[in-house]
């Protein structure tokens, strides 16, 4: 089975621009979730899709917003760029169905943001 | 406020003596926990989890302890090998948080030969 994909994996942007990431998940997998990972502070959740809908949300400014087609791919979507954006987005797919699902994690897109 | 610590940075032990890399959290809601391994470069890898109805679970060389009353869990990798040299992420989640994992900001472990 193919793992999860997330393009472009390297992605440089200017203040204000806006940038749009994709990933694509385990084949079957119906969860995708997206992090933001910054030196010294982890993964931060952003949010989670299950079925072309957003069932969890974390604490971002709106400016972060994503979405799931029917496929369960997903894009993650940033507008007005901050310096502060840059970071390693790294997307994550499950089958979705329960509570607690292992994660499988895909490379990553590293954002800079200049 | 960090729901998830993971308040050593860095941890460095000599090939084929225990590695313990250890984890606390203060939302006594979380009831789910996960460990992950990453290197340069790759996203996380799953590792190991445990719910809070067990206090330890095995797997290989891999084995994580939970003390609920101490909101602390520790991983253990005994023996430890060159190849174990990582990032090591703490995960929690509780019931109706769906996929939203509350991660640690990770510990760097260095196996030295």
């Amino acid at each position: 089975k193919a793992g999860v994909t997330q393009t472009p994996r390297y992605l440089i942007k200017t203040r204000g621009q806006q940038v749009t990431l994709s990933c694509s998940p385990i084949s079957g997998h119906r969860s995708v979730s997206w992090y933001q990972q910054t030196p010294g502070q982890g993964l931060q959740f952003l949010f989670e899709y299950f079925s072309e809908t957003q069932r969890n949300k974390g604490n971002f400014p709106g400016r972060f917003s994503g979405r799931q087609f029917s496929n369960s791919r997903s894009e993650m979507n940033v507008s007005t760029l901050e310096l502060g954006d840059s970071a390693l987005y790294l997307c994550a797919s499950s089958p979705g169905g329960g509570s607690y699902n292992e994660q499988f994690f895909g490379p990553g897109t590293r954002l800079t943001v200049l | 406020d960090q729901q998830v610590k993971q308040n050593s940075p860095s941890l460095s032990v000599q090939e084929g003596r225990i590695s313990i890399l250890n984890c606390d959290y203060t939302n006594s809601m979380f009831d789910y926990f996960l460990w992950y391994k990453k290197y340069p470069a790759e996203g996380p890898t799953f590792l190991i989890s445990i719910s809070s109805i067990k206090d330890k679970n095995e797997d290989g060389r891999f084995t994580v302890f939970l003390n609920k009353s101490a909101k602390h869990l520790s991983l253990h990798i005994v023996p430890s090998q060159p190849g174990d040299s990582a990032v090591y992420f703490c995960a929690a989640s509780a019931e109706g948080y769906g996929q939203n994992f509350v991660f640690g900001p990770g510990t760097r472990l260095s196996v030295l030969p």
